[in-house]
Order: structure tokens, then C-alpha cells, then sequence
């Protein structure tokens, strides 16, 4: 059964960058026709969905974020990170990931805050 | 941009049958949006209940169905439990690699 963990600062300033790390354990994150997908929560809001990216590198994103957003992969490390650039409070929020391909795994979640 | 629709909110009776459905701004869902559901309840993440319009995740009760009624996709549930009060998010493929969340429908169990 494979298991995501979320990782990153849990505050970041406005304007600087959020970094979170997603780390799969329980499997290989290049066995299987994957991709993995951030999604985030603002608090008592609706699920957002950020991007994904394949093992390949391949990567989509949501066009309302495109501009400020990277996900890349390292397989050595079995992780896929996440990237958001020019923070601002709106981007407050619990960050989850999660494996697609079929039925998404997700992972708890990790609560970032915008605030200086 | 295409907004995925959702009830923002619906109730049923314990025991009873309620169907929760995601619609298009504009067009019809079709299975080639490859819709999925998921529940979640306050402070867990959300958890799989169907994808591809109406393969039921590992480990999900039966009660939990999906289909697609008329121009949207759905989500039955038979026989509803008090546990089943949540929020259901829906999420629809838009192709070109974007997935698009619906905005969610609480519901409650009374």
C-alpha cells in the first residue's frame, strides 16, 4: 500500500516561494502507469487542483496558477516536489498530494501559511 | 474557464437514498471526463470513493455508486449512515492534461 507524506515550512512570507515535498514510501515512484498531483485547501473551502507530473518529467498545470507553479519529480529519492512563487495570503492552505492513475492515494496533508 | 457544479448542500434521512450530482458551466459530463468522487469529513483528507465514473475504490462500501444521470455525473448513496455526513467533492478530466475540482456538496445525515 503506498503512503504519501507531505513536508515543507509551514509559514512562508509573502512574495517568497513555498517548497513542500511530497515522499512515497511503500513503492517505487516509477512502477506503473502514475502521475502525481497537488491539490490544496483553503480553510473551509473546496479542494484546488494545482498540477501533476509523470516519472518522465511531463507536467500540467492549473492555467489560474501556471504562471507561479513548478512540480517536478526525483526518483532517486522516490519524491515529487512542489514549487509556488510570489506567495501571497490567498495561498494559505493545506497542501496534499496525491498519486493518480486510476483511484487517487492521498496524503494527510500539510497546512501552509502565507504571513509575514 | 469551465466551473464543474455542484449542490452546495444536501440532507437525507438515515436509511434513505440521496444522489449528488456534478455538472459542466456549459456541456454535458460525459465518461470521457473520467469523473471521480471523494468524501471527506473535518480535519482528515479526502478518501476515494469512485473514479472513472463508476469504479468503486478498494475498500468502499457498495452503497456508494456512480453513474452518469442525463448531462451530469452521480453519486448514489443507498442506505446512508450517519458516518456518511461529509463533504463529496467531485473532480472532472478537461483534458489536456487538467483536472477540474468541483466546488463540493455538504452533506448531512437527519
Amino acid at each position: 500500500q503506498v503512503q504519501l507524506q507531505e513536508s515543507g515550512p509551514g509559514l512562508v512570507k509573502p512574495s517568497q516561494t513555498l517548497s513542500l515535498t511530497c515522499t512515497v514510501s511503500g513503492g517505487s515512484i516509477s512502477s506503473g502507469n502514475y502521475y502525481w498531483n497537488w491539490i490544496r485547501q483553503p480553510a473551509g473551502k473546496g479542494l484546488e487542483w494545482i498540477g501533476r507530473v509523470y516519472t518522465s518529467g511531463s507536467s500540467n498545470y492549473n492555467p489560474s496558477l501556471k504562471s507561479r507553479v513548478t512540480i517536478s519529480v526525483d526518483t532517486s529519492k522516490n519524491q515529487v516536489s512542489l514549487r509556488l512563487r510570489s506567495v501571497t495570503a490567498a495561498d494559505t492552505a493545506v497542501y496534499y498530494c496525491a498519486r493518480g492513475g486510476g483511484s487517487w492515494d492521498w496524503g494527510q496533508g500539510t497546512l501552509v501559511t502565507v504571513s509575514s | 474557464q469551465t466551473v464543474v457544479t455542484q449542490e452546495p448542500a444536501f440532507s437525507v434521512s438515515p436509511g434513505g437514498t440521496v444522489t449528488l450530482t456534478c455538472g459542466l458551466s456549459s456541456g454535458s459530463v460525459s465518461t470521457s471526463y473520467y469523473p471521480s468522487w471523494y468524501q471527506q469529513t473535518p480535519g482528515q483528507a479526502p478518501r476515494t470513493l469512485i473514479y472513472n465514473t463508476n469504479a468503486r475504490s478498494s475498500g468502499v462500501p457498495d452503497r456508494f455508486s456512480g453513474s452518469i444521470l442525463g448531462n451530469k455525473a452521480a453519486l448514489t448513496i443507498t442506505g446512508a449512515q450517519a458516518d456518511d455526513e461529509s463533504d463529496y467533492y467531485c473532480v472532472l478530466y478537461m483534458g489536456t492534461g487538467i483536472w477540474v475540482f468541483g466546488g463540493g456538496t455538504k452533506l448531512t445525515v437527519l
